[in-house]
């Protein structure tokens, strides 16, 4: 089966601007999730939407907002770039989501950085 | 609090075996999960391992769960170039995942 993929693998934005990275996930999963990866603090869990609806969402201000889409894509986007958003961008999918084996896909990721 | 712990580094000889260590502070964890990153990749799932589960294995990797310690072990045998990436440990409970922040393991030739 095709994997999940990323669009763009690169993006320089300007503090201010607003961005909206893209994912095309498994065909057939239902759960995608995006987490934001920094060498200072890792891997942070963004949200995951379940079957086109947000189920959970981590610990980010309102500026990061996302949506699932019927036809196994996904969109991140951020408004108001500020300079510590700068980060890779990974988008996840899996059959479930959840605590219930949550064996997640990922994508190679959106590296964005912020000028 | 929910925390996933690992060292940062970790450097191997080829053909040894690398052991990769994580401990977690939530003890109501469901499954326990090892994942590998390559640069310029994203999270490659390599195993994982019920809670209730003291032991897994899969060919050149073994996963040893210490439930009362809440330590997590990842022995890689002979370990070769390619193994060379961040390894990163997870638990997840209910409807949440927690990842450490990644072992990144090396190569000696």
């Amino acid at each position: 089966k095709a994997g999940v993929t990323q669009t763009p693998r690169y993006l320089i934005k300007t503090r201010g601007q607003q961005v909206t990275l893209s994912c095309s996930f498994i065909s057939g999963h239902r759960s995608v999730s995006w987490y934001q990866q920094t060498p200072g603090q890792g891997l942070q869990f963004l949200f995951e939407y379940f079957s086109e609806t947000q189920r959970n969402k981590g610990n980010f201000p309102g500026r990061f907002s996302g949506r699932q889409f019927s036809n196994s894509r996904s969109e991140m986007n951020v408004s108001t770039l500020e300079l510590g958003d700068s980060a890779l961008y990974l988008c996840a999918s899996s059959l479930e989501g959840g605590g219930w084996s949550y064996e997640q896909y990922f994508g190679p990721g959106t590296r964005l950085t912020v000028t | 609090g929910e925390d996933v712990e690992q060292s940062l580094f970790l450097s191997v000889r080829e053909g040894d075996s690398s052991v990769i260590n994580c401990t977690y502070t939530d003890s109501s964890s469901t499954y326990l999960y090892w994942y590998k990153q390559e640069p310029g990749a994203g999270l490659q799932l390599l195993t994982y391992i019920f809670s209730n589960m003291d032991m897994k294995q899969d060919q050149r990797l073994t996963v040893l769960l210490n439930k009362k310690d809440k330590h997590l072990s990842l022995r890689i045998a002979d370990t070769q170039t390619g193994d060379s990436a961040i390894y990163f440990c997870a638990e997840s409970m209910g409807d949440k995942i927690i990842f450490g922040k990644g072992t990144r393991l090396h190569i000696l030739p």
